[in-house]
């Protein structure tokens, strides 16, 4: 069963402020949620992440719920250069390390 | 910065041959991973490993086999290539725990994948 559920795709003005959903209900509470994004022929990169408090960086903000069963990414004034694939991940705690779990991810369309 | 390194950035294999897809990374993580993605999939892990010599199955194992023989590479060999395996295919590693730079949880960092065609 997939631990992130996301829209498969979303538009948003240019210069407007994205928010893209994520349910995770099943998260523990020793997992983080993560967020990447994947531009059109790269690697997967890094935007965000947190456990239960709202965190805040020069990307993005990541707004969790208080139950942590769902979070939203904030992009907050959108550019055509944002255009991409959004991934929420789950980061779960095993033996030796931590897997990630990605969802199908959101293709995010910033409109001129 | 990090920097995790796919040794081949297309390729093209025949039915039956045998694929090595190479992975090096120079931040001496622990963890390392191979993904396939494919559109509307998203990313799979195919196996991913704790530390040298050590492996585990992913989600999609069938097809695949790899190879840890040293901490900063991890190899993807496809023992008979076949066309349901043309694909993208990510290496990502990461820190096995928390350190210092990231002391509220670490980072996964990825390649810039290779895109196998099987014909």
């Amino acid at each position: 069963d997939a631990k992130t559920t996301q829209p498969t795709s979303m538009d948003c003005a240019e210069g407007r402020a994205a928010n893209l959903p994520c349910n995770h209900s099943t998260i523990s509470g020793n997992e983080y949620v993560y967020w990447y994004r994947q531009i059109h022929s790269q690697g997967p990169q890094y935007i965000i992440h947190g456990l239960k408090n709202n965190e805040t960086n020069e990307m993005a903000s990541l707004i969790i719920t208080e139950d942590r069963k769902s979070s939203t990414l904030i992009l907050p004034h959108a550019t055509l250069r944002d255009t991409a694939v959004y991934y929420c991940i789950v980061r779960v705690p095993v033996t030796g390390g931590n897997q990630f779990y990605f969802g199908t991810g959101t293709s995010l369309t910033v409109i001129p | 910065d990090v920097k995790v390194t796919q040794s081949s950035r297309y390729l093209v294999k025949r039915t039956g041959e045998k694929v090595f897809l190479e992975c090096v990374q120079d931040m001496d993580h622990e963890n390392m991973f191979w993904y396939r993605q494919d559109p509307g999939l998203g990313l799979r892990l195919i196996y991913f490993s704790y530390d040298v010599k050590m492996k585990e199955k992913g989600d999609i194992p069938e097809g695949y086999s790899v190879s840890r023989e040293k901490k900063e590479r991890f190899s993807l060999i496809l023992e008979s290539a076949s066309t349901n395996q043309t694909s993208m295919y990510l290496c990502a590693s990461s820190l096995s725990r928390d350190r210092g730079r990231f002391p509220s949880g670490n980072t996964i960092y990825f390649g810039e994948g290779s895109w196998l065609t099987v014909v």
